[in-house]
């Protein structure tokens, strides 16, 4: 089965630094997915990774280290709209099919 | 029209009552989800259509029925729901399902219908 953990809420000040942690036990692991989602929109992809290492896209890196069932989002010079939920997901290895955490609100504030 | 899009945005539906959800997809992808989404909950996962077949059905009750009929519709209908099927459905897309490259099962989301059953 699939257990995916990540914080229910995290607040953080307009221009820092933010990290959500996801840490997941799996049966099987085939690559870990970031998305991203604002109140009454759709979740839209931001990363993944399926090796071990660091990731970066812009303001945006995602970690993964397999052996410790661990990754992380990091968000960097935090801007209003950064303000949303943000999903870890885990493509399971059996059958290629995404399995969600909860989601992490993230609020900025000024 | 571009992406995945979702008919209605919002529907309230009576328990007795039968109607449907829509999402279509301009991605030229080969599969189709549908997720369901409750507050504080983490995404599940309904049915997969891969190349118009359906793979998964994970344990849904009857009262939800999936209809696929080429690679770039897909429909739930929904009929004698209860209350707790109120939730966000959204809709999804991807190149591929269950396969190889990772990147493949990227997922492009719906903005999702949010349906209240009274």
């Amino acid at each position: 089965g699939q257990n995916i953990d990540q914080p229910t809420e995290m607040t953080a000040t307009e221009g820092a630094i933010v990290q959500i942690n996801c840490t997941y036990q799996t049966s099987g692991f085939n690559g870990l997915f970031w998305y991203q989602q604002h109140a009454g929109e759709a979740p839209t992809f931001l990363s993944y990774n399926v090796l071990d290492g660091l990731e970066e896209k812009g303001r945006f890196s995602s970690f993964l280290s397999r052996s410790k069932g661990y990754s992380y989002l990091l968000l960097k010079e935090l801007q209003m709209k950064d303000s949303a939920s943000y999903l870890c997901a885990v493509l399971r290895a059996n059958d290629y099919k995404l399995s969600f955490g909860a989601g992490t609100t993230v609020t900025v504030r000024a | 029209e571009t992406g995945v899009t979702q008919t209605p945005r919002h529907l309230v539906m009576g328990m007795t009552n039968k109607k449907s959800l829509k999402c279509e997809q301009h991605l030229g992808h080969n599969a189709m989800y549908w997720y369901k989404q409750s507050a504080k909950k983490p995404l599940e996962l309904m049915f997969v259509y891969n190349f118009k077949e359906q793979t998964e059905n994970n344990s849904v009750p009857s009262r939800f029925s999936p209809e696929c009929p080429n690679s770039s519709h897909l429909f739930l209908h929904l009929h004698t729901l209860q209350p707790e099927d109120s939730a966000l459905y959204l809709c999804a897309s991807s190149q591929a399902a269950g396969t190889t490259p990772s990147g493949a099962n990227v997922l492009t989301f719906g903005a999702g219908s949010r349906l209240t059953v009274l």
